[in-house]
C-alpha cells in the first residue's frame, strides 16, 4: 500500500513568515510529486511539481524534494492570509496514478 | 466554459433514488478520473478513463457506475446509495493516463438521507 504522509495542523504563521509544509511517502521508486491547494469548500488546485532531487522555485512557492530521505515539502515565502487553506501532497509511483496525503491546514494569521 | 466543469454542485437524494453526476473538460484531455473525498480522509481515486476506456476502478461498490462516452465528458451514475456515501465527489482531468499533472472540477457536494 503506497502512502503519502502529511501532518494534519493547523499549522499556524503569521503573515510575512515563511510556510514550511511536509510530506513522506513510502514508495521509494515514486517519481513525480505535487502539491495542492484547496480552500475551503472548493477543488484542489494544483500549485506546484517536482520531479528531481532539490529545489523548484515559482514565485513565493518553493518545492523541495529529498529522494533519499523520501521526503517532500513546499516553502511559502511571505505567507499571506489568502495563503490560509489546506495543502494536499501528491504522489506518483510506477504506473499508479496520484496518491493524496490527507492534507495540511494552513492558517496565516494577519 | 473553461477548464473541468460538473454538475449539479449540489445534491441531496434518498437512498432509493437513481441520480446521475456529469462532469466536462475544455482542456483537450483525454483523461478523466473520479475522485470521493469525505472529511478528515485523503482523496480516494475511484475510476480513470483514459481515451474513453476505462482503465481504473479502485473496487468501487456497484452502486456507483461511470459512463466515458467520449474525452470530454464523464458521467457517474448512483443508485442505491447509502449515508456513508456521502461525500465531496470531484472529477478531474489530464493530458493523457501517463502524464499526472491534473485539473479538478469544482466538485459536486452529495448528501445521502
Amino acid at each position: 500500500q503506497k502512502e503519502v504522509e502529511q501532518n494534519s495542523g493547523p499549522l499556524s504563521v503569521p503573515e510575512g513568515a515563511i510556510a514550511s509544509l511536509n510530506c513522506t511517502y513510502s514508495d521509494r521508486g515514486s517519481q513525480s510529486f505535487f502539491w495542492y491547494r484547496q480552500y475551503s469548500g472548493k477543488s484542489p488546485e494544483l500549485i506546484m511539481s517536482i520531479y528531481s532531487n532539490g529545489d523548484k522555485e515559482d514565485g513565493r512557492f518553493t518545492a523541495q524534494l529529498n529522494k533519499a530521505s523520501q521526503y517532500v515539502s513546499l516553502l511559502i515565502r511571505d505567507s499571506q492570509p489568502s495563503d490560509s487553506a489546506t495543502y494536499l501532497c501528491a504522489v506518483v509511483s510506477g504506473n499508479t496514478p496520484l496518491v493524496f496525503g490527507k492534507g495540511t491546514r494552513l492558517s496565516v494569521i494577519a | 466554459e473553461t477548464g473541468v466543469t460538473q454538475t449539479p454542485r449540489h445534491l441531496v437524494m434518498g437512498m432509493t433514488n437513481k441520480k446521475s453526476l456529469k462532469c466536462e473538460q475544455h482542456l483537450g484531455h483525454n483523461a478523466m478520473y473520479w475522485y470521493k473525498q469525505s472529511a478528515k480522509k485523503p482523496l480516494e481515486l475511484m475510476f480513470v478513463y483514459n481515451f474513453k476506456e476505462q482503465t481504473e476502478n479502485n473496487s468501487v461498490p456497484s452502486r456507483f457506475s461511470p459512463e466515458c462516452p467520449n474525452s470530454s465528458h464523464l458521467f457517474l451514475h448512483l443508485h442505491t446509495l447509502q449515508p456513508e456515501d456521502s461525500a465531496l465527489y470531484l472529477c478531474a482531468s489530464s493530458h493523457s493516463r501517463g502524464t499526472y499533472e491534473q485539473y479538478f472540477g469544482p466538485g459536486t457536494r452529495l448528501t445521502v438521507t
